[in-house]
């Protein structure tokens, strides 16, 4: 078992959709966990981290089901430029961030 | 304030040659992390540096592969005898504390073995 899975995409979406992203973990120990973004392959960007308690910022919505060992992704109102891949992060120990696979999405006009 | 810097930003080696990529991480980051991007795949860590030290190496391939992050200088990820099976993305990322603090990239070391 992957220590980070995702949903494989690609997610193709309208603009304006709502669209979620799953991912689970493996480790139960993992303290801290991130949703990145990565464009073309370029160098990924941090969308934002994710609390248990849930934390939104502007169209983006993060939570963390630590008993289901979840974490998902929220985007509304989608727009062409969030057409990405997005990663779902763990950190596993001190420096050591695991990677999912990444899911692709294209918002389409 | 600049960013991660890696360079070269495309890498060609024939094979048995040696490969090395820099990374100078931004200013006041004292860790340094390496990944690999194979074509088609997803992050894999490689290896965990802080000044001078090795903190966790659990990614990084037995043979042909090392890296330092010396007191002065940037970090390097050293690939001997690259094989055509080592051509990928190579980024780096620092951050200013180890666990749960954010992680910047660098753009990536493209490289490509003929």
């Amino acid at each position: 078992r992957k220590e980070v899975e995702q949903d494989p995409g690609p997610f193709n979406v309208p603009e304006g959709a709502t669209v979620a992203f799953n991912c689970t973990y493996s480790n139960s120990a993992s303290q801290s966990f991130f949703w990145y973004r990565q464009d073309c392959r370029k160098e990924p960007k941090l969308l934002m981290s994710v609390y248990s308690s849930g934390n939104e910022d502007g169209r983006f919505t993060a939570q963390l089901n630590r008993a289901s060992q979840y974490i998902s992704l929220l985007i509304r109102d989608s727009k062409l430029s969030d057409s990405a891949t997005y990663l779902c992060v763990v950190n596993v120990s001190p420096g050591k961030l695991i990677f999912g696979q990444g899911t692709e999405l294209s918002v389409k006009p | 304030n600049a960013g991660v810097m890696q360079n070269p930003r495309h890498l060609v080696r024939r094979r048995g040659q040696e490969a090395r990529l820099r990374c100078s991480p931004m200013k006041g980051h004292s860790h340094v992390y390496w990944y690999r991007q194979l074509p088609e795949e997803g992050l894999k860590f490689m290896v965990y540096l802080q000044k001078e030290n090795i903190i966790d190496e659990s990614g990084m391939p037995k043979e042909r592969f090392s890296a330092e992050f010396p007191k002065e200088g940037p970090s390097i990820l050293r690939i001997q005898q690259v094989v055509r099976g080592d051509s990928a993305a190579y980024f780096c990322a620092s951050s200013l504390g180890g666990s749960g603090t954010e992680a910047f990239f660098g753009q990536g070391t493209r490289l490509t073995v003929v």
